[in-house]
């Protein structure tokens, strides 16, 4: 089965400043998926990235999926306390977007 | 646009009592899945359908549990007996049959304690 190792398990940062937090898979990722979570609330969905190499941003969050599709970060650029929450990443095992594997999740604190 | 609708929010319960959780997907969406979210274990799939029939079921832990979609706008998630170990925050989550690109959407989850 496929397995997501996400890094760091948790972060806390000045506001202001910029951070990654990556997401591994033991197996090649058809394709992957970004997903914040705060606390007693749902998931909320930022990007989803498929081809080798591939970058999507919003707003001041970019993803990317490297060449061998088996490691995606995402980048945070001048981080803000509604940056906050728990993100993960949920890993596509067969291409077809029927269901999802997820890595354990980075706790994100943003300090003002 | 209406998202995924879970519910309860909460729900306390003792042992051995029957839960039932409710979902009503996206409209138009034809795949529905349950999640289970817990500290230890993290997300887990527990079974999903397809335009109302269940595809794969092997992530649901027991025969106390079991999901039932009667039609596209309405799927439940039931357990009984419960047990302290089903407390969990349980995700209902739908999506729609594309070729590529497909985003799955969640709902805000029903927060199950069983004491």
């Amino acid at each position: 089965s496929q397995e997501l190792e996400q890094s760091p398990q948790s972060l806390i940062v000045q506001e202001g400043k910029n951070l990654t937090i990556n997401c591994t898979s033991s197996k090649t990722l058809y394709g992957l998926y970004w997903y914040k979570q705060k606390y007693g609330e749902g998931l909320i969905f930022l990007m989803m990235l498929q081809k080798g190499g591939e970058e999507k941003s919003h707003e001041k969050i970019t993803a990317k999926l490297d060449e061998k599709k088996q490691q995606s970060s995402l980048h945070i650029t001048a981080s803000q306390p509604s940056h906050a929450g728990i993100y993960l990443c949920g890993a596509d095992p067969y291409g077809s977007a029927r269901q999802l594997t997820f890595g354990s999740g980075t706790q994100l604190t943003v300090l003002p | 646009d209406a998202g995924v609708i879970q519910s309860p929010r909460h729900e306390v319960t003792e042992m051995g009592q029957e839960v039932t959780l409710r979902c009503k997907p996206i409209s138009g969406h034809d795949y529905l899945f349950w999640y289970r979210q817990t500290m230890m274990r993290g997300l887990e799939l527990l079974i999903y359908f397809n335009n109302n029939v269940p595809i794969d079921d092997s992530g649901m832990p027991e025969d106390r549990f079991s999901a039932k979609m009667p039609n596209a706008s309405f799927s439940t998630l039931k357990i009984q007996p419960s047990e302290p170990r089903d407390s969990a925050v349980y995700f209902c989550a739908s999506s729609w049959n594309r070729m590529t690109g497909n985003t799955i959407y969640f709902g805000e989850g029903s927060w199950l304690t069983v004491v």
